[in-house]
């Protein structure tokens, strides 16, 4: 079975960048996959980041974006802050409306 | 304001049943389709199913069909997950959440989650 594949873990400086990846065991991410992404902090429900591959969510500041990058799906943050030491998954789109996250990746700003 | 407010979770016994419910309010809870994603203590987001806004259509992860059923009553404004035959794997935060659509499906709101504890 495919799965939804992404870093378990990432690491970036304060105001830095950093791109986090979404992909598939099998095959390429495409928009038809429908790509969205999730920041999760410790304790809290998830928080709607990016939808539809690129458009950012009500109140999610400009310095989130997300792309396809190559084969998968990409959140980038650019000028990282402390704030945004987080969990961040990606659900994708699997056909005939069955959905699927990936692993989540951790991600340090230090 | 979108409000989405999970009850019914506890600890049960393998094998046992388990009613989630999710009292929606803030939006027209009639026109949109719901879902339930669970994440299992230290773990990640998994999907479990989704149910279209007239109930119509109904879909399901692979792990949980034929134990896990998800209904909704419009007239409630509520969303159910039906838990039956439960294994210490269902152990989990249930949330409850609202898709929408906007070029694509996406969730765009979430509950707190309801905890279910699948033990003896």
């Amino acid at each position: 079975q495919t799965v939804v594949t992404q870093e378990p873990s990432f690491s970036v400086s304060p105001g830095g960048t950093v791109t986090l990846t979404c992909g598939l065991s099998s095959g390429s991410v495409s928009t038809s996959h429908y790509p969205s992404w999730y920041q999760q902090t410790p304790g809290q429900a998830p928080r709607t980041l990016i939808y539809s591959t690129n458009s950012r969510s009500s109140g999610v500041p400009d310095r989130f974006s997300g792309s396809i990058l190559g084969n998968k799906a990409a959140l980038t943050i650019t000028g990282a802050q402390t704030d945004d030491e987080s969990d961040y998954y990606c659900i994708l789109h699997m056909g005939s409306a069955i959905w699927m996250f990936g692993g989540g990746t951790k991600l340090t700003v230090l | 304001e979108v409000h989405l407010v999970e009850s019914g979770g506890g600890l049960v016994q393998p094998g046992g049943s388990l009613r989630l419910s999710c009292a929606a309010s803030g939006f027209p809870f009639n026109s949109y389709s719901m879902t339930w994603v669970r994440q299992a203590p230290g773990k990640g987001l998994e999907w479990v199913a989704t149910i279209k806004h007239d109930g119509s259509e109904k879909y399901y992860v692979d792990s949980v069909k034929g134990r896990l059923t998800i209904s909704r009553d419009n007239a409630k404004n509520s969303l159910y997950l039906q838990m039956n035959s439960l294994r210490a794997e269902d152990t989990a935060l249930y949330y409850c959440a609202r898709w929408t659509f906007s070029g694509s499906w996406y969730i765009e709101y979430w509950g707190q989650g309801t905890l279910v504890t699948v033990s003896s």
